[in-house]
């Protein structure tokens, strides 16, 4: 099983500022990595697939980058709605894992 | 608009079984992956199972929960049996962006909760 760390746990960051949040796989996952936001009371969200693509509808100021075994996910411009949790999840082989998470917070 | 509604969740005693639906609206069901994602209360999201031309199980629930798939109701099922306090979550549904490859996780259900417990 391929284990997914993300850091920090929390991360505490004035809005307008830059986020920065990183996830290490155990071994290597090419850019099969997805980054996910969810909101209190909400289902996930997918932010971010293939490494570095962002979905459907997801702001420019949502990025994703890395291959292999290091990750990272910045978010410029912190808004108010940006204060969640986020996740990565490999999907390079099975079983399918996520991160733990990092929290987000003003 | 993709769509995707849960039911079936509740309250159950250990050992016991449940059936969980989803059914998808807004896209065309049969050519996507589909999943459940779980969360436990407190706790990150872990997957537990897909089924696009093969079904996989998390080893968690492997041996009791049972994925399936009815394209032309354009449902996604979940049978969970022998269930245990540790499966007490919000169990998702959700549509992969792809078929046999690619299987980030493009929409969500709301979710629907299955409480485990005597």
């Amino acid at each position: 099983e391929i284990v997914m760390t993300q850091s920090p746990a929390t991360l505490s960051v004035y809005p307008g500022e830059t986020a920065t949040l990183s996830c290490r796989a155990s071994q290597s996952v090419s850019v099969y990595l997805a980054w996910y936001q969810e909101k209190p009371g909400q289902a996930p969200r997918l932010l971010i697939y293939g490494a570095s693509t962002r979905a459907t509808s997801i702001p420019a100021r949502f990025s994703g980058s890395g291959s292999g075994t290091e990750f990272t996910f910045t978010i410029t411009s912190l808004q108010s709605e940006d204060f969640a949790v986020y996740y990565c999840q490999q999907y390079h082989s099975w079983p399918l894992t996520f991160g733990g998470g990092t929290r987000l917070e003003i | 608009e993709v769509q995707l509604l849960e039911s079936g969740g509740g309250l159950v005693q250990p050992g016991g079984s449940l059936r969980l639906s989803c059914a998808g609206a807004g896209f065309t069901f049969s050519s996507f992956a589909m999943s459940w994602v779980r969360q436990g209360p407190g706790k990150g999201l872990e997957w537990v199972s897909t089924t696009s031309d093969t079904t996989y199980y998390a080893d968690s629930v492997k041996g009791r929960f049972t994925i399936s798939r009815d394209d032309s109701k354009s449902t996604l099922y979940l049978q969970m049996n022998s269930l245990r306090a540790g499966d007490t979550a919000a169990y998702y549904c959700a549509k992969s962006t792809g078929k046999n490859s690619g299987h980030a996780f493009d929409s969500w259900g709301q979710g629907t909760l299955v409480t485990v417990t005597s």
